[in-house]
């Protein structure tokens, strides 16, 4: 099935570090949405982008509408402990289906 | 509000059996999404259902059907199990009134075939 291309695959970082990370699409989406999934449980809904240049905050987590409308990136700021898990991008052209990202996996160091 | 529920958590089936996977969506909700979440595939669309018709479907075999209540709940069944079908299937809803409504989550139904 479809996917979007999402990176880096995994990631290690220090706590206290910033995370970054990015979702590409090969098509125009009309809105990206991120999601966190911790081990044994379904994806929480982080953030929801819905016009291109959009940047969004909840919290740590911020997240960016690229402006050719493929692709969306990710920042979380001053990350703890609590922040790891996967987590994963997905966009919609209008069509009421979302087409997921591969997944970015994070773990902190304490 | 509550959330969206799943039920069963966890179920064991072996080859050539049946299952049936229920999903409640939140109060209000009426788009239900299925997806199947494997290691190596990631998260795949099954299909999506509004008012009680099949509204999108992804690229899955026949043996993959759904269908929804009045009352928008959702079940999902697979037929004839094979051993590639264990995966975790996932529960999204959405009120489904507007393209582009964000979906949310139930913790999804852990099957494994034997």
């Amino acid at each position: 099935g479809q996917q979007l291309n999402q990176s880096p695959q995994s990631m290690f970082i220090q706590e206290g570090e910033d995370v970054s990370m990015n979702c590409t699409s090969s098509s125009i989406f009309n809105t990206w949405l991120w999601y966190k999934q911790d081990p044994g449980e379904g994806p929480v809904l982080l953030i929801a982008l819905y016009k291109a240049g959009e940047l969004t905050s909840n919290g740590r987590p911020t997240a960016q509408f690229g402006i050719t409308r493929k692709d969306s990136f990710l920042n979380i700021s001053a990350s703890i402990p609590s922040d790891v898990g996967i987590y994963f991008c997905a966009g919609s052209s209008g069509t009421y289906k979302y087409i997921f990202g591969t997944g970015t996996r994070l773990k902190v160091l304490a | 509000k509550a959330g969206v529920t799943q039920t069963p958590r966890y179920l064991i089936k072996t080859r050539g059996q049946q299952v049936t996977l229920s999903c409640s969506p939140i109060s209000g909700h009426r788009s239900v999404s299925w997806y199947q979440q494997t290691p190596g595939q990631g998260l795949q669309f099954l299909f999506e259902y509004f008012s009680e018709t099949q509204r999108n479907k992804g690229n899955f075999p026949g043996r993959f059907s759904g269908r929804q209540f009045s009352n928008s709940r959702s079940e999902m069944n697979v037929s004839t199990l094979e051993l590639g079908d264990s995966a975790l299937y996932l529960c999204a809803s959405s009120s489904g009134t507007g393209v582009n409504q964000p979906q949310h989550f139930g913790d999804g139904t852990r099957l494994s075939i034997l």
